[in-house]
């Protein structure tokens, strides 16, 4: 059964800074990871997909990377807003339809 | 462009009591349909998806059950919740399959009381 772990649980960094969000899992065949954020109380709002056949994907100031062999990716944020603030939840598909999450990055961005 | 909807958007019941919780997509057709639960302490578990009209997958044993009577709905049912059916219920919604993106509705939350 295929399990996600995520790392920090929780991380509180200061504006401007570049950070790193973790995300491993134990089955590496997989169709795709997914990288979500969830505000508060909200639903997930899709932020990255990465096919297994690639090694990372970019929009605006978000970039994750991909290394299937492992079992790892990561989310690379640059320059943190205060806006940034969410839980970032990471996913992995091995069935081409449904997803196993991991239990998320708590992420807190202080002016 | 395609709107996903779930309501209630909060609900709570006592111990026994039905449930019912409904989604519906619009502006896509045949969409693959999931439902998940978020409880506390926990990460979201997958516990239902639909391919098509009547065909339902559980992934996870409980006293849930979900039902699909049209293209763009999808149902979660419960005879009676128990104290543990607590959570943020999500639907989601994708197309085709393989490297397709999944997207979430608003979610409701259900507390069992």
């Amino acid at each position: 059964k295929q399990e996600v772990t995520q790392i920090p649980a929780a991380l509180s960094v200061p504006e401007g800074e570049n950070l790193v969000l973790n995300c491993s899992f134990t089955d590496s065949a997989i169709y795709n990871l997914q990288w979500f954020r969830q505000d508060p109380g909200k639903g997930l709002t899709s932020l990255l997909l990465i096919q297994s056949s690639q090694r990372e994907q970019t929009s605006g100031r978000l970039n994750a990377s991909l290394d299937k062999s492992s079992g790892r990716s990561t989310l690379y944020i640059a320059a943190s807003q205060p806006g940034d603030s969410a839980t970032y939840l990471c996913a992995v598909s091995d069935s081409g339809y449904a997803l196993n999450f991991g239990k998320g990055t708590s992420l807190l961005v202080t002016p | 462009s395609q709107t996903i909807h779930q309501w209630p958007a909060t609900l709570v019941q006592p111990v026994g009591s039905p449930l019912s919780l409904e989604c519906t997509v619009e502006g896509t057709s045949n969409p693959n349909l999931y439902w998940y639960r978020q409880a506390a302490g926990r990460g979201l578990q997958l516990l239902f998806y639909s391919v098509g009209i009547g065909q339902i997958s559980s992934e996870v044993p409980q006293n849930l059950s979900a039902s699909r009577p049209q293209d763009r709905q999808f149902i979660l049912s419960s005879k009676k919740l128990l104290l543990s059916d607590s959570g943020f219920y999500l639907c989601a919604w994708s197309v085709g399959s393989g490297n397709v993106w999944q997207y979430f509705g608003p979610g409701t939350r259900l507390t069992v009381t």
